[in-house]
């Protein structure tokens, strides 16, 4: 398997801008996480989904952010209108869960999204 | 929610020393806690983890300890090589997973 794919692998855009990151997923997990990395406030986890439904954004900064996850293959966080101060390293995650959604196992990370907003 | 401290932020050892990553969390639901590598440019990657129902887990020059009475656990480095240095987190899952502020490690040669 190739691993979490994510893309664009750099991004740099203006103030306003709105800003697509996307994932694949490893094949055959079920669950997938967005994560934000800052020297200030290191990895906050922003939001996870579980078969496809999104479970807790309580981590999503604001309204400005949205994450989908269309199929069990795909997922896209958006960031519209973006800021300065939205630039960081997003990460996604998967790991398969087993019934009942028992705790989270292994995560799986991509290389994960430069984005700078200037 | 879980919140996971980590302490030292960095750490410098000689190689050859051992090094010591401390961590909290808040959550006694959460049963599950990994450590992670992070190096230049690359998303972090699992090294080792623990589940709730053990207290201590081994490989090679690597050990991790949980006290779930204290509701903390660490890790531990053995023989340090250059290679060890990077950045280590540790985290704390239940349905999610929050990871600490993470710690720089740099062996000196």
């Amino acid at each position: 398997d190739a691993g979490v794919i994510q893309s664009p692998r750099h991004e740099v855009t203006e103030m306003g801008q709105e800003v697509t990151l996307r994932c694949k997923p490893i094949s055959g997990h079920n669950s997938l996480f967005w994560y934000r990395q800052t020297m200030m406030r290191g990895l906050e986890l922003l939001i996870y989904f579980n078969n496809n439904v999104p479970i807790d954004d309580s981590g999503m900064p604001e309204d400005r952010f949205s994450a989908k996850m269309p199929n069990a293959s795909f997922s896209t966080l958006k960031i519209q209108p973006s800021e300065p101060r939205d630039s960081a390293v997003y990460f996604c995650a998967s790991s398969f869960k087993g019934l009942a959604f028992a705790n989270t196992g292994e995560l799986f990370f991509g290389e994960g999204s430069r984005l700078t907003v200037l | 929610g879980e919140n996971v401290e980590q302490h030292p932020s960095t750490l410098s050892v000689q190689e050859g020393d051992s090094a010591v990553i401390k961590c909290t969390y808040s959550d006694s639901a959460s049963n599950y806690f990994p450590w992670y590598k992070q190096e230049l440019g690359k998303g972090p990657q699992l090294i080792i983890d623990i589940r709730s129902n053990v207290g201590e887990k081994k490989d090679q020059r690597i050990a991790v300890t949980l006290n779930k009475t204290a509701k903390h656990f660490s890790l531990h480095i053995t023989e340090t090589q250059p290679e060890d240095s990077a950045v280590y987190f540790c985290a704390a899952s239940g349905d999610d997973m929050r990871f600490g502020a993470g710690t720089r490690l740099t062996v000196k040669p």
